[in-house]
């Protein structure tokens, strides 16, 4: 089973602030998910990725297979960025805890 | 398309009563996934279908949960009896591949059982 650590658990930022969330894994992938879960909301897939790193307007992941690691990163960030962000291989098998971002004006 | 579509979104049940979640995928999407989120342990897969075909169960907590896929287009998760341990929010996700690549996600079901 392969283990997926996400930090940190908890972050409030101020609006304007580069945010940093962090994914690690024990076993190797090909690939693998950042989600995003606003409160009471659905769960929607920002990025899926296998090497090197996307952008999607504000938000850029990264991932390093042979590390094991990706990273989420939000520039400029904006109090509608508040949620639960989930990175997930893409087996769909397992799933982070989740990072709970708030953005304060 | 309309994504996919679970239903209820909110069920309030008590203990020891039987419950069924639905699931609608998105036409065309061949892999279906049922997931159960708590706070404590976050998002949990219980099991997943391939073409109809239940491919993993091992996630499945007990023998009081059950989930057919008995065509393409629908799915159901079954609780009998449910107890209020199993309260939690309960996602169906579809793909059109094999695996977890492009997932659509429902708006997830709600389940409180007192």
């Amino acid at each position: 089973k392969n283990e997926v650590e996400q930090s940190p658990q908890n972050l409030t930022a101020q609006e304007g602030e580069f945010i940093t969330i962090n994914c690690s894994y024990s076993v190797g992938i090909s690939a693998l998910h950042w989600l995003q879960q606003h409160p009471g909301g659905g769960i929607v897939s920002l990025f899926m990725l296998s090497s090197g790193k996307k952008k999607h307007g504000r938000l850029i992941a990264t991932i390093n297979i042979q590390e094991k690691h990706s990273s989420l990163h939000i520039t400029a960030s904006h109090p509608r960025d508040s949620a639960v962000y989930i990175c997930a291989p893409a087996d769909g098998l397992t799933f982070g805890k989740g990072t709970h971002l708030i953005i304060q004006p | 398309d309309a994504g996919v579509i679970q239903s209820p979104r909110h069920e309030v049940t008590e203990m020891g009563q039987e419950v069924t979640l639905r699931c609608k995928p998105i036409s065309g999407h061949n892999s279906l996934f049922w997931y159960r989120q708590t706070m404590m342990r976050g998002l949990e897969l219980l099991i997943y279908f391939n073409n109809n075909v239940p491919i993993d169960d091992s996630g499945m907590p007990e023998d009081r949960f059950s989930a057919k896929m008995p065509n393409a287009s629908f799915s159901t998760l079954k609780i009998q009896p449910s107890e209020p341990r199993d309260s939690a929010v309960y996602f169906c996700a579809s793909t059109a591949t094999g695996g977890f690549t492009e997932a659509f996600f429902g708006q997830g079901t709600r389940l409180t059982v007192v």
